[in-house]
């Protein structure tokens, strides 16, 4: 199967730092690739959604200047986390979507980066 | 508005039992479901999905799920559970709107 991998898998900053984190499609194009956050113990949030060579789409509430995204390829997505804060910790799960042309294409899902702000 | 259901935030079964988690869902027309399981710390994994076709899908791991579009379920079922199994289990649609829908999530505990 298709595997989505994400880099750092943990990381603690100080507060006002950034903090990029990478995801990358390791044996497929990812034409479209997502962003989720996840609070302990709850569901995934999508946070944005970023096209190849386009700029990313966020959410509600979810703000863009602070969470910079960055899809520079078909195999790369970068979020970067600027001015960081306690409340930004969270568990950040990224996932990749193949098209293969049918009305549905399959999303896979990378293995998350528990990002903890000091 | 579309949207995803799962009951239950927390079951407990003993191993060896039979396992049954519920998702419901609400959308005018017959959305593609799935389920993701999530252990601690890690990323999801695919669990199985229905698109069409039979509504008694098998999925890896021993699992299943029926899809019920009278009762607009998607209930996921193991005739008997590992230890291994003890994780978060998360149903999601697809509505057609580029975005997958997630429940809330169960978290199954397994008893000795």
């Amino acid at each position: 199967g298709a595997v989505v991998s994400q880099h750092p898998s943990w990381v603690i900053c100080k507060s006002g730092t950034s903090v990029k984190i990478e995801c990358r499609s390791l044996d497929f194009q990812a034409t479209t690739m997502f962003w989720y956050r996840q609070f302990p113990k709850q569901s995934l949030m999508l946070m944005a959604t970023s096209n190849e060579g386009s700029k990313a789409t966020y959410e509600q509430g979810v703000e863009k200047d602070k969470f910079l995204i960055n899809h520079a390829s078909l195999t790369l997505s970068t979020l970067t986390v600027t001015s960081a804060h306690p409340e930004d910790s969270s568990f950040y799960i990224c996932s990749a979507r193949v098209r293969t042309g049918g009305s549905y294409n399959e999303q896979f899902f990378g293995p998350g980066t528990r990002l903890t702000v000091l | 508005a579309q949207s995803v259901t799962q009951p239950d935030i927390h079951i407990t079964v003993s191993e060896g039992a039979s396992l049954e988690l519920r998702c419901n869902y609400s959308y005018g027309a017959t959305p593609y479901l799935f389920w993701y399981v999530q252990s601690p710390g890690q990323g999801l994994q695919l669990l199985l999905k229905y698109f069409s076709g039979d509504t008694l899908v098998q999925g890896i791991k021993g699992f299943e799920a029926e899809f019920k579009r009278s009762q607009s379920s998607f209930n996921l079922r193991k005739p008997s559970v590992h230890w291994s199994d003890a994780a978060e289990y998360f149903c999601a649609g697809f509505f057609g709107n580029e975005k997958l829908t997630f429940g809330t999530g169960t978290r199954l505990t397994i008893i000795p």
